[in-house]
């Protein structure tokens, strides 16, 4: 069964770096999506994409992230001048379609931890 | 308030059992509904869809009541397997997934 795959799956990073998730979408799926999982609470939505643009951004997705896909099969999440609070697990999903209906496949995760 | 909220949980029953976990939403115009499972430290997975009629798969009932904004989800012959954090999960306009806190299931032996 086709998966979305993330890299790397585990990131320690020192606060105020740069990061970058990678993640690789199914391969027929045209809508993609980060959430983050900050531990203990929720799923949160952050971003999604579709068309090259982002379609959608909650309040979290700030001017400290920037999403790419930088070719065919990546899409990538940039964290830029990370701060402790950045430390959590991000999911990247993807969607063949925006119907109703049509669930979100999840990656992995990526466990970003900031020092 | 909380746009997904959930049975606080957790549920600890013995393996056989039947449970069900409750969900309701504050946005009147959500398209779409799911439950996914989360095992500890890993990714959403999805469970089922939620139709407005009421949806079966196996042992897994879903109903959906659009008036009240109310989705459940019923398990029965509970197996050890079925251990998880069950999200309920919200499909706004724009297609973004809204998550609730998640209900912890245990299954005992």
């Amino acid at each position: 069964e086709p998966e979305v795959t993330q890299t790397p799956s585990h990131q320690v990073t020192q606060m105020g770096q740069e990061v970058i998730l990678r993640c690789v979408p199914i391969s027929n799926h045209l809508y993609f999506y980060w959430y983050r999982q900050i531990l203990g609470q929720k799923v949160e939505f952050l971003v999604s994409f579709y068309n090259n643009e982002i379609s959608e951004k909650s309040e979290i997705f700030d001017d400290q992230f920037s999403v790419e896909r930088p070719d065919g099969s990546n899409f990538t999440l940039k964290i830029r001048s990370t701060k402790l609070e950045d430390s959590a697990m991000y999911f990247c999903a993807s969607r063949e379609t925006g119907m109703s209906n049509q669930p979100q496949h999840f990656g992995d995760g990526t466990r970003l931890s900031i020092l | 308030r909380k746009e997904v909220e959930q049975d606080p949980g957790p549920f600890n029953v013995p393996e056989g059992a039947t449970v069900a976990f409750n969900c309701t939403y504050s946005n009147s115009a959500s398209q779409s509904f799911f439950w996914y499972r989360q095992d500890c430290r890993k990714e959403p997975k999805l469970l089922m869809s939620v139709y407005s009629s009421g949806n079966e798969d196996g042992r897994f009932t879903a109903q959906l009541n659009r008036a009240s904004q109310y989705i459940s989800l019923l398990i029965r012959d509970s197996k050890l397997s079925d251990s998880a954090t069950y999200l309920c999960v919200v499909e706004n306009y724009g297609q973004n997934f809204v998550f609730g806190p998640g209900t912890r299931l245990s299954v005992l032996p």
